[in-house]
């Protein structure tokens, strides 16, 4: 059972524009979400992540939402550069509990020039 | 550059072998967590160690197992090896931890498993 879902396998955005990934989660007692970003023959790195007590946190280019009653998160990056091509997973943990982060499938993202 | 190592890069070998993934946390992480990506799946979760005990069980096979050494290195060690289990390994650590939240990991370059 998928806990975490990305149903967009890939999406492609205009330099420039905005790029819009989203995320929805099926357990109710997530309490914290993360976005990580993967490069080709590179690990994921973190990227943002956002506290259920918070429904916007954003740094720099990148702004993640957070909708508990529709259990969904995006992640907004504003404006798109080439350099954002890549494979973005979204992830969710539990409060008090450190023993997993539970990611989604990723949605990879191109950057058209 | 993350600071987690993970050897080899890249690894070929039969059904039926056995192998063994190498990961050395980042200096003062007592975390290490072990992820299997395959071709369609996102990260799925492995296994957990927390200096040098096993924490957290996900969906590991009983093919597979994994420890924690004192120096905190861990290993992951594959064996009675399937076509299916051609996957990218990843290992990841994090910072000590006793029973607080997970805020950020940190991911090795992987291990790409190619079983033939």
């Amino acid at each position: 059972d998928q806990q975490v879902k990305q149903n967009s396998p890939s999406l492609s955005v205009q330099e420039g524009r905005i790029s819009i990934l989203n995320c929805d989660y099926t357990n109710s007692m997530f309490d914290y979400f993360l976005w990580y970003k993967k490069y080709p023959a590179e690990g994921p790195t973190f990227l943002i992540s956002i506290s259920s007590i918070k429904d916007k946190n954003e740094d720099g280019r990148f702004t993640v939402f957070l909708n508990k009653s529709a259990k969904h998160l995006s992640l907004h990056i504003v404006p798109s550069q080439p350099g954002d091509s890549a494979v973005y997973f979204c992830a969710a943990s539990f409060m008090n509990r450190d023993d997993k982060i539970i990611f989604g499938k990723g949605t990879r993202l191109h950057i058209l020039p | 550059d993350s600071g987690v190592t993970q050897t080899p890069k890249h690894l070929i070998t039969a059904t039926g072998q056995r192998v063994t993934l190498r990961c050395s946390p980042r200096s003062g992480d007592l975390s290490v967590y072990w992820y299997q990506q395959s071709l369609d799946q996102g990260l799925q979760f492995l296994i957990q160690y927390y200096n040098g005990e096993e924490r957290a069980k996900g969906n590991i096979l009983e093919r597979f197992s994994a420890q924690q050494f004192p120096d905190l290195h861990s290993e992951l060690n594959l064996s009675s090896l399937e076509l299916g289990d051609s996957a990218l390994y990843f290992c990841a650590s994090s910072v000590a931890s006793r029973r607080g939240r997970i805020e950020k990991l940190f991911f090795g370059s992987g291990t790409q498993l190619s079983v033939l």
